[in-house]
């Protein structure tokens, strides 16, 4: 398995424009995660899902931020509108159940973005 | 939130010597985990240690659990310029949400 796989690596947009970044859990993992990290706040749990299904996305900072899981292997982060505060680097990670209960969580290698 | 304070916050140590990094926590845990993230790059799961567990050993890592405290440990023994990272733990409780705390950056010098 690739890992989890996000995209882009590199996100620079203006201000007051859409962002969508994606992601890609390991397959057979049925819970995906919005983590975003930053040197005030350190890693912080933003939304996630099980089964495709959002549990809890009580970290979501406003209605500026939305996320999807159409289905078993796709995920999307917007932001809309972009703002200079969002600039972060986000990062997605799944887990499992059953065999994949005991490893954790495993992490893309995170989307870095930068609002100006 | 963060649900795990870690301490110390910077360490720095030679190699071949032990590291000891601390971890303690708030509420209620199924399992603790620990993750190593270096400069620049995703995180990476080292070991997971759940709340019935005391003790736990990975290659040269090793992990001690004690809920009554609300804190945990890990010792990287030998250490090696590679062990060069910033190093989270992270709980899991009943709501199925794994919470990390700020980190512990780790300087291994040759």
């Amino acid at each position: 398995d690739a890992g989890v796989i996000q995209s882009p690596r590199h996100e620079v947009t203006e201000m007051g424009q859409e962002v969508t970044l994606r992601c890609k859990p390991i397959s057979g993992h049925n819970s995906l995660f919005w983590y975003r990290q930053t040197m005030m706040r350190g890693l912080e749990l933003l939304i996630y899902f099980n089964n495709n299904v959002p549990i809890d996305d009580s970290g979501m900072p406003e209605d500026r931020f939305s996320a999807k899981m159409p289905n078993a292997s796709f995920s999307t982060l917007k932001i809309q509108p972009s703002e200079p505060r969002d600039s972060a680097v986000y990062f997605c990670a799944s887990s499992g159940q059953g065999y994949f209960a005991n490893y954790g969580y495993t992490f893309g290698s995170g989307t870095r973005l930068t609002v100006v | 939130s963060q649900q795990g304070e870690e301490d110390p916050q910077a360490l720095s140590i030679q190699e071949g010597e032990n590291a000891t990094m601390n971890c303690s926590y708030k509420t209620s845990i199924n399992n603790l985990q620990w993750y190593r993230q270096n400069s620049g790059r995703g995180l990476v799961h080292l070991i997971l240690i759940r709340s019935n567990e005391r003790e736990k050993h990975s290659g040269r890592l090793r992990v001690t659990l004690d809920t009554s405290k609300k804190s945990s440990s890990l010792l990287i023994t030998a250490s090696r310029a590679a062990d060069t990272a910033s190093y989270f733990c992270a709980t899991e409780g009943n709501t199925g949400k794994l919470i990390f705390g700020q980190g512990t950056t780790l300087q291994v010098k040759p």
